[in-house]
């Protein structure tokens, strides 16, 4: 199930459940996306973008689904396996920054129970 | 894939004391490098980008003389805490953009755990 911790939501499934992971953001002008997993103590990892023309795009085992309408985003992780367990988090990026910069979400904990 | 590598990846200091951060590309040349901080169980919040040979842009909140960045070459950017204290205790993590410029052509160090006591 999902939990709110004290700053990190938490999402805990079984291995080989799907996962989703969800994630909304607030700049209507950002038009391209990116999810990116964290490991503990380490660096983001890039997994898979978006760009807004687009809702949907898969991965190996992954896939992203964007609704503009409602501002949200969502990864979807097949097959969950103990090695996806991380912190999960979405970025966006506008067009009208130049792509400059990246904008962080909150981040999503996932854990997989063998 | 590219790489970029940070040093040290941790640090203790005592307050008021300096430190700095490397971070390095290690297999192509960055133009625009950009500097995060992450406290505990929150996510990554930019400080400043930086450009090499020219000035940091420092996002708002974030003291430029307290923070020092310095890009001097293609592969290297340095962020320096002054005058370090306590709360200034984060993990520091750096990124590397790729000279395609193409967002997702953005690469991450590994982080620099910074305590300060």
């Amino acid at each position: 199930g999902e939990s709110v911790g004290l700053h990190l939501p938490t999402l805990s499934v079984q291995e080989g459940d799907n996962s989703i992971i969800n994630c909304a953001y607030s700049n209507s002008a950002s038009d391209y996306f990116i999810w990116y997993k964290q490991e503990s103590g380490k660096g983001p990892q890039f997994i898979i973008d978006i760009r807004s023309n687009m809702d949907k795009r898969q991965g190996q085992r992954v896939t992203v689904l964007l609704n503009k309408t409602v501002k949200h985003l969502s990864l979807q992780i097949a097959a969950t396996q103990p090695g996806d367990s991380a912190v999960y988090f979405c970025a966006e990026i506008s067009s009208l920054s130049g792509y400059s910069t990246l904008t962080f979400g909150k981040g999503t904990m996932l854990l997989v129970s063998p | 894939g590219a790489v970029v590598s940070q040093h040290p990846s941790w640090v203790i200091c005592k307050s008021g004391t300096s430190v700095k951060i490397e971070c390095r590309s290690l297999d192509f040349q960055a133009t625009t490098m950009f500097w995060y901080r992450q406290f505990p169980k929150q996510s990554l919040m930019l400080m400043a980008t930086s450009n090499e040979g020219s000035k940091a842009t420092y996002e708002q909140g974030v003291e430029k003389d307290k923070f020092l960045i310095n890009h001097a070459s293609l592969t290297l950017s340095t962020l320096t805490v002054t005058s370090a204290h306590p709360e200034d205790s984060s993990f520091y993590i750096c990124s590397a953009r790729f000279p395609s410029g193409i967002v997702n052509e953005q690469y991450f160090g590994p982080g620099t755990r910074l305590t300060v006591t």
